[in-house]
């Protein structure tokens, strides 16, 4: 069955460092978003991809994220510079059809630890 | 303010018995609403999708209604088992512009 995959699974990174998290949705689907989860709390959305260009995007999403498709396979979530308070469980998905009408697909997530 | 609520109190309940959960939302007028399941330390899982116009839908032991009026959903499975323990999540597309917003989810224990 298709997947959504994530790497890495697990990133600890110092404050103040960059990193990019990766994701391959699943090969047919054309809507893509980046999702976190703060330990405890509850999935928030952060921003929408469709047709190479971001959809929507949350107050989250400021100016330190930015998202790439840039192979037309991997999806890619970029923080310049990390915060204590990025730490959480970020996770990808796709959709066939978009959110209107399709349901998501999750990855397992990629765990993000900033120290 | 737009508020997805869901009890944030874990419910348990005993194996066999049916389970009810609860979403309410304010300030929406969402045309579909979705839940999913979560468990510990992975991601969210499709379980079922409801219209505006469909005031029931059901997929095995699961069930949903949606009452567009009240703005609620309630979301069953009955013959509830051990393994249907985890977190259960109801999401809506307020706008039909791909941000999907997630309710904070109700932790279900079925007990043995």
């Amino acid at each position: 069955e298709p997947e959504v995959t994530q790497t890495p699974s697990h990133q600890v990174t110092q404050m103040g460092q960059e990193v990019i998290l990766r994701c391959v949705p699943i090969s047919n689907h054309l809507y893509f978003y980046w999702y976190r989860q703060i330990l405890g709390q509850k999935v928030e959305f952060l921003v929408s991809f469709y047709n190479n260009e971001i959809s929507e995007k949350s107050e989250i999403f400021d100016d330190q994220f930015s998202v790439e498709r840039p192979d037309g396979s991997n999806f890619t979530l970029k923080i310049r510079s990390t915060k204590l308070e990025d730490s959480a469980m970020y996770f990808c998905a796709s959709s066939a059809q978009g959110a209107r009408t399709g349901e998501l697909f999750f990855g397992e997530g990629s765990r993000l630890t900033v120290l | 303010s737009q508020k997805i609520e869901q009890n944030s109190e874990a419910l348990n309940i005993q194996e066999g018995k049916t389970a009810t959960l609860t979403c309410n939302y304010t300030n929406y007028s969402p045309a579909y609403l979705q839940w999913y399941r979560q468990d510990p330390g992975r991601g969210p899982v499709f379980l079922l999708l409801i219209r505006e116009n469909e005031k029931e839908k059901r997929k095995e032991r699961l069930k949903v209604t949606f009452d567009t009026t009240l703005k609620q959903s309630l979301f069953h499975i009955t013959a509830s088992q051990p393994a249907d323990s985890a977190t259960y999540l109801c999401a809506l597309d307020p706008s039909g512009t791909y941000k999907y917003i997630f309710g904070t989810g109700t932790r279900l224990k079925v007990l043995a």
